[in-house]
C-alpha cells in the first residue's frame, strides 16, 4: 500500500542546534513530496516541495529538505532551530500527480530555550 | 493567510443539534477537501470535490454531509454527532491534476457534548 511514514512522534532540540525530522514514503513512480507545518491553533501551512531537480529543497522559515531516492526519504532539516519553530511538522505526498494527497501522522517539534 | 477561510473557528454542539461548517477559497482552485484531525492521528481525508463533483468519500458516516455549490465554497453539514467526532476539521483546496500542494484553512475546532 502507498504510504508516508514519520517514525518519530516528537523531536526535542535545543535552540541553536540543527534539527532533522524524518519522513519516508512508499509510492510508485517518481513522487512529488511536500512538508507542512502546523503552529498551535492554526491550520497547516505549506513549507516546501520537491518535484524534480536538486535534491536539496529550500523552503519557508529557513527550513530545507533533502530528497533521497535510494532511501525513499525526504527528511526536513534546519541548521539552527528557534523556539518559534515548535510546531507539528507533517510530510505529505500525492498518490499520483493527479490525485489526492496522503499525510504522515506528524512529528511534534519541541525546541527548548 | 492562505486564501482558504473557514468559519466558525470554534463550535460546540450537542448530539441532537444540526450545524454546518463553511469553507471558502479565493485561489481559483478547482478541487476542495475536508480533512479530520484528531489528537495523535494522521490527517484523515473525508471528502474530495473536483470541479464540484464528489470524487472521494472515505467511508465517512452519514451524519457528515458535504455540499459543494460552486468551486469556491464547500460546506460540511453536521447532524446527530457523537462525542468521538470532536476534532479539528480542516478544509483545503488545490488545483486538481497538476500535482501542486494543497492550501489549508485554519480549521474549525468542533466539540460535541
Amino acid at each position: 500500500a502507498q504510504s508516508v511514514a514519520q517514525p518519530e512522534d516528537q523531536v526535542n532540540v535545543a535552540e541553536g542546534n540543527p534539527l532533522t525530522v524524518k519522513c519516508t514514503y512508499s509510492v510508485s513512480g517518481n513522487p512529488y513530496l511536500f512538508w507542512y507545518v502546523q503552529y498551535p491553533n492554526r491550520g497547516l501551512q505549506f513549507l516546501l516541495k520537491y518535484i524534480t531537480g536538486d535534491n536539496l529543497v529550500k523552503g519557508s522559515y529557513g527550513f530545507e529538505a533533502e530528497f533521497n531516492k535510494s532511501q525513499t526519504s525526504f527528511h526536513l532539516k534546519k541548521p539552527s532551530a528557534l523556539v518559534s519553530d515548535s510546531a507539528l511538522s507533517v510530510c505529505a505526498v500525492p498518490l499520483t500527480r493527479d490525485d489526492k494527497i496522503i499525510f504522515g501522522k506528524g512529528t511534534r517539534l519541541h525546541i527548548l530555550p | 493567510e492562505t486564501g482558504v477561510t473557514q468559519t466558525p473557528r470554534h463550535l460546540v454542539m450537542g448530539m441532537t443539534n444540526k450545524k454546518s461548517l463553511k469553507c471558502e477559497q479565493h485561489l481559483g482552485h478547482n478541487a476542495m477537501y475536508w480533512y479530520k484531525q484528531s489528537a495523535k492521528k494522521p490527517l484523515e481525508l473525508m471528502f474530495v470535490y473536483s470541479l464540484e463533483e464528489r470524487v472521494e468519500n472515505n467511508s465517512v458516516p452519514s451524519r457528515f454531509s458535504p455540499e459543494c455549490p460552486n468551486s469556491s465554497h464547500l460546506f460540511l453539514h453536521l447532524h446527530t454527532l457523537q462525542p468521538e467526532d470532536s476534532a479539528l476539521y480542516l478544509c483545503a483546496s488545490s488545483q486538481w491534476g497538476q500535482g501542486t500542494e494543497a492550501f489549508f484553512g485554519q480549521g474549525t475546532r468542533l466539540t460535541v457534548v
